[in-house]
């Protein structure tokens, strides 16, 4: 069965901390590897896509990256406003659906 | 920037009844979706629309849900004899395409079922 897990759960930073988020999939084929961001009351927004083992994106302090098992995503120097639940999301090669992991919950600090 | 637009943002509705959840997606985007977050736990897929007809549907969809794009800018969820469970957040999504595209959300419809 395909799967997404999220670890971990919650996360809590001060200001200028930086850490990484991971996400562990197992699936028959995959398409792609998607990072959302989500605040309380709102919709995922999209943050980057991933496809093959090796490659990595990069937004200001976020930067993920892709293994054949795993992704993290990584948070330099967060601020406040970083604070928010980050989402994984895989799309597998048979399948138009996103199957979303459970998400991390993070709060930086001031 | 173009966004996917969900009115209403909250909908309460008693037990038994129809509701129907409307979202405008992005302009130039083929593919529509809506998944569903209930309380504390995952998002979940529900159905994808393409070209006017169902292209995947999760096993959540049974015949209680129908999805519709009545016309050019509109898709809807109606769901039928709502039950308790049915209360979630329900997420509208579209695509340029369905293929290593990615998926834009809505802000979501909160359905409170009394």
């Amino acid at each position: 069965e395909d799967q997404v897990t999220q670890s971990p759960e919650a996360l809590r930073l001060q200001e200028g901390e930086s850490s990484s988020l991971n996400c562990s999939y197992t699936v028959s084929g995959l398409r792609g590897l998607f990072w959302y961001r989500q605040d309380p009351g709102k919709g995922p927004e999209f943050l980057f896509t991933l496809y093959s083992a090796g490659e990595e994106k990069e937004k200001e302090r976020l930067k993920a990256t892709l293994t054949k098992k795993e992704s993290f995503l990584h948070i330099t120097a967060p601020k406040p406003e970083d604070s928010a639940t980050y989402l994984c999301a895989v799309q597998t090669d048979s399948s138009y659906k996103l199957i979303f992991g459970s998400g991390t919950r993070l709060l930086v600090r001031p | 920037e173009p966004e996917v637009t969900q009115t209403p943002s909250h909908q309460v509705t008693q037990m038994g009844q129809e509701v129907i959840l409307r979202c405008v997606p992005i302009s130039n985007h083929l593919y529509f979706y809506w998944y569903r977050q209930i309380l504390g736990q995952k998002v979940e897929f529900l159905v994808s629309f393409y070209n006017n007809e169902i292209s995947e549907k999760s096993e959540i969809f049974d015949d209680q849900f129908s999805v519709e794009r009545p016309d050019g800018s509109n898709f809807t969820l109606k769901i039928r004899s709502t039950k308790l469970e049915d209360s979630a957040m329900y997420f509208c999504a579209s695509s340029a395409s369905s293929l290593n595209q990615p998926q834009h959300f809505g802000d979501g419809t909160r359905l409170s079922i009394l």
